[in-house]
């Protein structure tokens, strides 16, 4: 079945530096797109979302950036703190959402001093 | 406060047993969900209600039922738990745009 997806499981990066972190989704019908950062022992939190009419989102030292031609986006994190730390998953849903999320498997995003 | 809660945090239990978990909300949310995560895998929808009348099955619905007894209240359980279902279970609400979805602190099962 279609799936989301996750290039790297684990992405390690200065402190400081920006990270990347990168998903590929195979549904061409998602039209709506969320980064979720889970903490350990916590569940998911929203960062970003962007809908499929759109190339490019920005907040605060993130960016999410979708290429519908090539089914991919990305996460990009400015800056990257130490609080950073922690699994980043990709979610979609069709249609604004209403049977649920579908989530990638995670990468995880470790930061060093 | 939390607005969403997951009861129990942890639970230890053996194979056959029955389970329920419990969530709760004050988001005033229609929409509730649980989700099934496994390490090394992204979470999976296993059931989901747009309201106190509707409830659907998701991904991965065999061995586990639902109930919504209120709006604010969605729980989920396992009628005879087995080691496979060991994994970490969260529970989400969203408004009725359905988008983002927001996630209790989740519950970690193991079966024995």
């Amino acid at each position: 079945g279609e799936s989301v997806g996750l290039h790297l499981p684990t992405l390690s990066v200065q402190e400081g530096d920006n990270s990347i972190i990168n998903c590929a989704y195979s549904n061409s019908a998602s039209d709506y797109f969320i980064w979720y950062k889970q903490e350990s022992g916590k569940g998911p939190q929203f960062i970003i979302d962007i809908r499929s009419n759109m190339d490019k989102r920005q907040g605060q030292r993130v960016t999410v950036l979708l290429n519908k031609t090539v089914k991919h986006l990305s996460l990009q994190i400015a800056a990257t703190q130490p609080g950073d730390s922690a699994v980043y998953f990709c979610a979609e849903n069709i249609g604004g959402g209403a049977d649920g999320l579908t989530f990638g498997k995670g990468t995880h995003l470790i930061i060093q001093p | 406060d939390a607005d969403v809660t997951q009861t129990p945090r942890n639970r230890i239990t053996k194979t056959g047993k029955r389970i329920m978990l419990e969530c709760s909300q004050t988001k005033g949310h229609d929409r509730m969900y649980w989700y099934r995560q496994d390490p090394g895998l992204g979470l999976r929808l296993i059931y989901y209600s747009f309201d106190v009348k509707d409830i659907n099955k998701g991904e991965i619905s065999d061995g586990y039922s639902v109930s919504r007894q209120a709006q604010a209240k969605f729980s989920l359980s396992l009628e005879s738990a087995i080691p496979n279902q060991t994994a970490l279970y969260f529970c989400a609400t969203s408004d009725l745009r359905g988008n983002e979805q927001f996630f209790g602190p989740g519950t970690r099962l193991t079966v024995l």
